[in-house]
């Protein structure tokens, strides 16, 4: 069956413009979480949703970022007046309940962003 | 101080090596150990899982953890190019209910044929 999928597969946006970044998770899965991968960085976490709801939001690195969720399924990232420094790749992940550690998450390719 | 250290290689070895990937921790509360492989330009891919201390293998791949220590390892046996890859290891708390994972920075491999 069909994966995550995330849109765009690139952006090249201003400093000062804002972004949305999609993604669709795979049906069914009621967990989405979003990380991001810098340079060198690894990936970090930003924000899980179960549901509609999203219960951890700590990984947001600032209120230039927000997240919402609808329908249970897509989900969108919104950063307001990007920064050079969010450049990087935000990856999109869904997992079929989320209330065990232990179910598996399955990332989407990810979005790669870049701001001038 | 990061919770999670992964010395970022680049690793080169040639076809056929054993590789060995290593991860240190500093939070005791991580229960949950897992090995992620990323392609270039792909999201990361869950290789291996462990809850605990212990051994796990599957197939060319032996997953450890030594929870005492705080050290985790990821060793491929009859390494292929196809093999050459990013790994991340990944951790999470056994007390949190929602399956964020806390990674370690990754470390580049590259299989030489």
């Amino acid at each position: 069956g069909a994966g995550v999928s995330q849109s765009p597969s690139n952006k090249v946006t201003e400093k000062g413009k804002d972004v949305e970044l999609r993604c669709d998770p795979i049906s069914g899965h009621t967990a989405l979480y979003w990380y991001r991968q810098s340079l060198g960085q690894g990936l970090e976490f930003l924000i899980y949703f179960q549901g509609n709801s999203a219960p951890d939001k700590s990984g947001l690195p600032s209120d230039r970022f927000s997240a919402e969720r609808t329908g249970g399924s897509v989900s969108t990232l919104t950063i307001q007046r990007t920064q050079q420094e969010d450049s990087a790749v935000y990856l999109c992940a869904s997992s079929s309940q989320g209330r065990r550690v232990s179910d598996e998450q399955f990332f989407g390719p990810g979005t790669r962003l870049t701001v001038l | 101080q990061k919770e999670v250290e992964q010395d970022p290689g680049p690793l080169s070895v040639p076809e056929g090596a054993i590789v060995s990937l290593n991860c240190t921790y500093s939070n005791s509360a991580f229960q949950y150990f897992m090995w992620y492989r990323q392609y270039s330009r792909k999201g990361p891919e869950l290789l291996m899982y462990t809850y605990s201390s212990g051994n796990k293998e599957d197939g060319r791949f032996t997953a450890q953890v030594d929870k005492s220590s705080k050290y985790i390892s990821l060793f491929i046996r009859d390494s292929q190019p196809s093999d050459s890859a990013t790994y991340l290891c990944a951790m999470s708390r056994g007390s949190s209910n929602t399956g964020k994972l806390i990674f370690g920075q990754g470390t580049t491999l590259q299989v030489k044929p």
